[in-house]
């Protein structure tokens, strides 16, 4: 069976510092990899997508990049964080014909 | 530009009710639409889908009713537990990349 595996489960960093959370997928192969984030009082917002390695698509333009070292591994990073980089990071995969999505746990954010 | 929009933000109702939640969409290259529930500190779990050649699906407690020319689909749940307290994301896909989601309903369910 399929599982998806995020961490930290949660965070806390000062503003400037550096950023690097971690998603891998097991049990597929090739599979579609998304960044979302939930910040309070919004929905979720699609950060990032990729379709294979190295293939990354963003949605939103802001100061967090998104790499796909290996086919099943995903990475939200960030150079210098923002307070308003502050938010729930949601790693989720699907396969390539398929719609629906399997999120894992999620991230907790804080930017102090 | 929120094409996905939950008009709602939270949803009280009793237990053994109907929990009736509601989305809006504008994009009409939308084909197939999805919810999705969250407890909190968790990512949220797919619930029940539809694909736009259908006005409803069924699953169990859980209905999903599309309105095409409204732009429209809800989530009915019943009856409704306590159990089912959570936040329902709405979604919809023009494809087979990108999610799109709305900003959630909480629902609380009364003991």
């Amino acid at each position: 069976s399929q599982t998806i595996h995020q961490w930290p489960a949660t965070l806390v960093q000062p503003v400037g510092s550096p950023l690097s959370l971690e998603c891998t997928v097991e049990g597929t192969s090739n599979p579609n990899l998304y960044w979302y984030r939930q910040a309070a009082g919004r929905g979720l917002q699609l950060l990032f997508y990729s379709v294979g390695i190295g293939q990354i698509s963003s949605e939103v333009p802001q100061n967090l990049s998104a790499s796909r070292p290996q086919d099943r591994q995903f990475i939200l990073s960030s150079k210098k964080l923002l307070l308003s980089d502050s938010g729930f990071y949601l790693c989720a995969w699907s396969r390539q014909v398929d719609y629906g999505y399997t999120f894992g746990s999620g991230t907790r954010l804080t930017v102090v | 530009d929120q094409q996905v929009k939950q008009n709602s933000p939270s949803l009280s109702v009793q237990e053994g009710r109907i929990s009736i939640l509601n989305c809006d969409y504008t994009n009409s290259m939308f084909d197939y639409f999805l919810w999705y529930k969250k407890y909190p500190a968790e990512g949220p779990t797919f619930l029940i889908s539809i694909s736009s050649i259908k006005d409803k699906n069924e699953d169990g407690r859980f209905t999903v009713f599309l309105n095409k020319s409204a732009k429209h689909l809800s989530l009915h749940i019943v009856p409704s537990q306590p159990g089912d307290s959570a936040v329902y994301f709405c979604a919809a896909s023009a494809g087979a990349n990108n999610l799109f989601f709305g900003t959630g309903t909480r629902l609380t369910v009364i003991p």
